[in-house]
């Protein structure tokens, strides 16, 4: 079974803070791909990164990073120099082997100016 | 490309009604995705439609069922509404043989069940 756990379920933080939001998986499968979507208020799911098993490599995109660690099972999520367009759900998500994606229940970050 | 299309966008329908939901595949996609979200909620895994046939189904009682058509587009049907069937669902695409392909999802079909 697989499962993915947002422990944070909302997070405030003034403009500008740098903020990290957390993604625990579990699989048993050894080939599997991890993502993370934005969900704005107007409800559409915006995907953000994709990153398979095989890549421990961390991620730059912009004020974006991504920190994948296969020794904690972790997938973390940090935005930089945080800004009000960056308030949305945001979605950790789990696609193991050929199976169906899972998804967390999402952390809900605010963004104040 | 365009993108996925699902409609209406909005929805009210009475417990005990049957309700279609509609979803335009992003060009090139050949398997089709419904996901449920409940308020609060992370989308969960409906079922799957990959040429034309059920793909893969979630947890979720037959009375959801799906069709999708040789132009890959779909239909989510749901039957006897429930209160508790009121949610967002969310369509997505995906090329099947790819699997890494990040699922590409509409701005979903708000379902309100009184």
């Amino acid at each position: 079974a697989q499962k993915v756990t947002q422990a944070q379920t909302e997070i405030s933080v003034v403009e500008k803070e740098d903020v990290t939001l957390d993604c625990v998986y579990e699989t048993r499968d050894t080939t599997y791909y991890l993502f993370w979507y934005k969900q704005p208020p107007s409800g559409e799911l915006v995907f953000l990164i994709r990153r398979n098993s095989f890549d421990e490599q961390n991620e730059i995109s912009g004020r974006y990073s991504w920190n994948f660690q296969k020794s904690t099972s972790s997938f973390n999520f940090t935005i930089t120099a945080s800004q009000v367009v960056d308030s949305a759900v945001y979605f950790c998500a789990l696609l193991p082997g050929y199976s169906t994606l899972t998804f967390g229940k999402g952390t809900m970050l605010l963004v104040s100016p | 490309e365009t993108g996925v299309t699902q409609s209406p966008t909005h929805l009210i329908k009475t417990r005990g009604q049957q309700v279609t939901l509609r979803c335009s595949s992003q060009s090139g996609h050949n398997t089709v995705s419904w996901y449920q979200q409940a308020l609060g909620q992370g989308p969960q895994f409906i079922f799957q439609y990959y040429r034309e046939e059920e793909n893969g189904r979630g947890n979720f009682p037959p009375r959801f069922s799906g069709l999708q058509f040789p132009n890959y587009s779909s239909e989510l049907n749901v039957n006897a509404l429930e209160l508790d069937d009121s949610a967002l669902y969310l369509c997505a695409s995906s090329q099947k043989g790819e699997f890494d392909s990040p699922l590409h999802f509409g701005n979903g079909t708000r379902l309100t069940v009184t």
